[in-house]
């Protein structure tokens, strides 16, 4: 079945530095590829998604590519902020009915001031 | 933000009794969706919907069931309260169900079975 593997957290880095959380996915066929980011006592929210092979998606300064050769969607940030920090879920659908969504286990990303 | 609201936040149950949560959306879209959010598994799929009285299993729907009669409420029963299931349950809504689509979460329920 599907899966996704995203780094284990917490990533604690000092504001300005970069970011890059590693995500790696297994799935049939071309599945979609979302990043979802969870603040505090809230819901997720989407972050950025890419639907197809090469396609890169971005927000808030955020990106990450879809690489279908090795099968990776990871998340960057080239300098991040104290209000950055929240927990970070890589996530896929497979095309098809229901548009459902299996995720990793999710990154907590910390940063200091 | 999308109009999705879940009741109760909180609740604390014991061992055997069964709970109800329940889920409302104001956006009239098709789909919906239970997840359960554990440490280490990230969320994971419950039951999802796909128009009233139209449901299916997810990936952990042992233990739970649900209903939907109206497009805008879902609920979730967890038949039997076991200490397992103590977690962070949040609701979904998406608008299309063909892949793809932006899923729009709810604040989520936070229940302890003691």
């Amino acid at each position: 079945g599907d899966s996704v593997t995203q780094m284990e957290g917490p990533v604690t880095l000092s504001e300005e530095a970069f970011l890059t959380i590693n995500c790696t996915y297994t799935a049939t066929g071309y599945p979609s590829l979302f990043w979802y980011v969870q603040y505090p006592g809230e819901g997720l929210q989407l972050l950025l998604k890419a639907t197809k092979a090469d396609d890169k998606g971005s927000n808030k300064g955020f990106e990450a590519t879809y690489r279908k050769e090795t099968t990776s969607f990871h998340l960057e940030k080239g300098s991040v902020q104290v209000s950055d920090s929240a927990v970070y879920f890589c996530a896929l659908s497979s095309n098809g009915a229901g548009n459902m969504l299996t995720f990793g286990g999710g990154t907590r990303l910390m940063v200091k001031p | 933000d999308a109009g999705i609201t879940q009741s109760p936040r909180h609740k604390v149950t014991e061992t055997g009794t069964p709970v109800t949560l329940r889920c409302h959306q104001t956006e009239n879209h098709r789909y919906m969706y239970w997840y359960r959010q554990d440490p280490g598994h990230g969320l994971r799929l419950i039951h999802y919907s796909y128009g009233v009285k139209d449901t299916d299993k997810g990936e952990v729907s042992d233990g739970y069931s649900v209903s939907r009669s109206k497009t805008e409420d879902f609920l979730l029963t967890l038949e039997s309260a076991t200490s397992s299931q103590t977690s962070v349950y949040f609701c979904a809504i998406s608008e299309g169900g063909t892949g793809g689509e932006k899923l729009f979460f709810g604040s989520g329920t936070q229940l302890s079975v003691l």
